[in-house]
């Protein structure tokens, strides 16, 4: 695909309960990152990737948060024991290189927890 | 650590010119970027600014002053499409700032007929 694709785009779960989050960059790019986004605020950073490892995740709330990027391109973000105040969009992005002037996000994926 | 304030809310009719201002406090960054985002939507690329100075890409420009903590976008023409949040983040750099594209808390802009 041409830009950056997230699935699912919405996501209802129960507290408690575990999800995931999948984060398909565009080809090429090395840098990928998440960010939740709640209602009219930024987007907060949650964790950076270099190609495999995680360079950065300095902005995961807590353990139940954890994200990998096995081959250094798909990242999948995993929430364990969600709780309510998780509810957010969730957004990926990604550049070609660490530094690079753009960002490209994606749609971001709806977290609802009830 | 970084962090990166900007008003609120903005409000201006059609064909008005429009500022969103922003400073910042970072130990050290590439470049100061906008995005634009629409209700429901995905940020957007707008500007960046690597150098002191103005950068203009059509009806918008942007302008950084790196001795002054302080940069803004000038929205120019406003058109009804333009009403939307409107972030400017900075990647840091080294250490402390690990690369991350760290955002201010937006600006929301309301174009009147």
């Amino acid at each position: 695909g041409a830009g950056v694709s997230q699935t699912p785009s919405n996501k209802v779960t129960e507290k408690g309960k575990y999800v995931e989050l999948r984060c398909d960059p565009i080809s090429g790019h090395t840098a990928l990152y998440w960010y939740r986004q709640s209602l009219g605020q930024g987007p907060e950073f949650l964790i950076y990737f270099q190609g495999t490892g995680a360079a950065d995740d300095s902005g995961l709330p807590n353990d139940r948060f954890f994200a990998v990027r096995p081959e250094g391109s798909v990242s999948t973000l995993k929430i364990q024991r969600t709780e309510r105040g998780d509810s957010a969009v969730y957004l990926c992005a990604s550049s070609l290189a660490p530094g690079g002037a753009e960002a490209f996000f994606g749609q971001g994926t709806r977290l609802t927890v009830v | 650590g970084q962090s990166l304030e900007q008003p609120s809310e903005v409000t201006a009719v059609e064909g008005a010119i429009v500022q969103i201002n922003c400073t910042y406090q970072t130990s050290g960054f590439y470049g100061l970027s906008w995005y634009q985002q629409h209700d429901g939507g995905a940020p957007t690329f707008l500007s960046y600014n690597a150098l002191d100075g103005l950068e203009e890409t059509g009806r918008f420009s942007s302008f950084l002053s790196r001795s002054d903590s302080y940069g803004y976008l000038l929205l120019q023409e406003l058109q009804m499409k333009d009403s939307a949040s409107y972030f400017c983040a900075v990647r840091g750099w080294g250490k402390a700032a690990g690369n991350k594209l760290t955002f201010g808390g937006g600006t929301r802009v309301l174009v009147k007929p």
